[in-house]
């Protein structure tokens, strides 16, 4: 069964530190994978997805990720981090091969101190 | 660009009442799905569409029915509202996989069952 695991409930950073959450993924194929990004009583919004090709991409608002295959990883990073950025963060996985089923990781709650 | 709009934004049900969530995307989008959102549960998937007349079960389907009649519209039911049905729902709506892929999401419909 595919899962999807955030082992952090919550981080919290100060302004301008960086920042890295981590994801992990278990599904028997190649996963798609992305992260998302929710604002206090808002939808959520496509913060950067790894479908194939190079491992390190890059994001809106200043976020990177890196697909790492031998560890089943998916981490969210961003070298400086803004007042802006405290939010909620969900890591997903997407499976192909019966349509676009997705599955959701719990959260990791950030809070931005200045 | 409307994306997709969920109707109710907020509502509130007795105990055994029935309701419809609506919900609906004017990207042409196969794919629609629709999730419920709990303190440390993250999203968790109720049920999907592939396509119109096509549906499936997700993860926490019980309690909750759904239709494709069109492209467009994807509507959750509850047929007798309980308690553990408050939550917030979001849909969402996705094109095939393979090509852009990600989920584009409602901005949500909170539900409290007295």
């Amino acid at each position: 069964a595919q899962s999807v695991t955030q082992p952090d409930i919550h981080i919290t950073v100060s302004e301008g530190a960086s920042l890295e959450l981590r994801c992990n993924y278990s599904y028997g194929a190649t996963p798609y994978l992305f992260w998302y990004v929710q604002s206090p009583g808002q939808g959520l919004q496509l913060l950067l997805k790894y479908f194939s090709g190079d491992t390190l991409v890059q994001g809106i608002k200043g976020f990177e990720a890196e697909f790492k295959r031998s560890q089943s990883s998916f981490n969210l990073r961003k070298p400086s981090v803004h007042w802006s950025d405290a939010a909620e963060y969900f890591c997903a996985v997407g499976r192909s091969n019966t349509g676009n089923q997705f599955y959701f990781g719990t959260g990791t709650s950030l809070t931005v101190i200045p | 660009n409307a994306g997709v709009t969920q109707t109710p934004k907020f509502q509130v049900l007795k105990t055994g009442q029935s309701m419809t969530l609506q919900c609906a995307q004017d990207m042409n989008h196969e794919y629609m799905s629709w999730y419920r959102q709990d303190p440390g549960m993250g999203l968790r998937l109720i049920h999907y569409s592939v396509g119109a007349g096509i549906t499936d079960q997700g993860e926490v389907p019980n309690g909750y029915n759904v239709s494709r009649s069109t492209t467009e519209d994807f509507p959750l039911r509850l047929l007798s509202a309980a308690p553990s049905q408050t939550s917030v729902y979001f849909c969402a709506s996705s094109a095939r996989l393979q090509g852009t892929g990600e989920l584009f999401f409602g901005e949500g419909s909170r539900l409290t069952v007295l």
